[in-house]
């Protein structure tokens, strides 16, 4: 069983739409929970990183965990085709020293 | 403030060929880590640098070496190519409990 297991997608939404990316990881010691964003031939940009259950939001970002369920959900409200790339999940142990797991990550097309 | 910058952008190998790949960290970070990122896939922790020792390796054979500097920019050497080690090879810096940037990263291919 992979440590971190992600939707696979592709997915593809109309602008506009709201926009639900998914993961589970199967260990309670991971206790660091980030998404990074992809662009076609570039390097992983994080965009959201949280270490407690709840939500926390940026601007059209929402990163939600639910640790007792060892879920956790990103969220894209009024979404963009700028905001079309591969959306990554990744999570760690520790908060420092970090050696991340990923996700295989879900490819997202938002069309005009 | 240039971020993390990698060499180079492209390269392609032969089957038992090594390869060098060169990695500048982000100005002020001290700890560099490597990933190996096949198409289609997340990536995957190679091995992490700090203090120009390896600090933490992951699940990867011994064909993978590195090296970090004084300067903190990183090496990371594979020997005996094989086909599967095609991919995007991603470079990330940090320091201490700050998060993680990521380089373009190197696509290497294998003939």
């Amino acid at each position: 069983q992979k440590e971190v297991e992600q939707d696979p997608g592709p997915l593809s939404v109309p602008e506009g739409a709201i926009v639900s990316l998914n993961c589970t990881y199967s260990n309670s010691a991971f206790q660091y929970f980030m998404w990074y964003r992809q662009y076609s031939r570039k390097g992983p940009e994080l965009l959201m990183y949280t270490y407690s259950s709840g939500n926390k939001e940026d601007g059209r970002f929402t990163a939600q965990v639910d640790k007792s369920s060892k879920y956790i959900s990103l969220f894209i409200r009024d979404s963009q085709p700028s905001d079309s790339a591969t959306y990554l999940c990744a999570i760690s142990r520790s908060g420092s020293a970090r050696q991340l797991t990923f996700g295989s990550g879900t490819q997202l097309t938002v069309l005009p | 403030d240039a971020g993390v910058t990698q060499s180079p952008t492209h390269l392609i190998k032969t089957r038992g060929q090594q390869v060098t790949l060169r990695c500048s960290p982000k100005s002020g970070h001290d700890t560099v880590s490597w990933y190996q990122q096949a198409l289609g896939q997340g990536p995957q922790f190679i091995f992490q640098y700090y203090e120009e020792e390896e600090r933490q390796r992951g699940n990867f054979p011994d064909r993978f070496s590195g090296h970090q500097f004084p300067n903190y920019s990183s090496e990371l050497n594979v020997n005996a190519l094989l086909l599967g080690d095609s991919a995007l090879y991603l470079c990330a810096s940090s320091q201490g409990r700050d998060l993680e940037y990521f380089g373009p990263g190197t696509r290497l291919t294998v003939l």
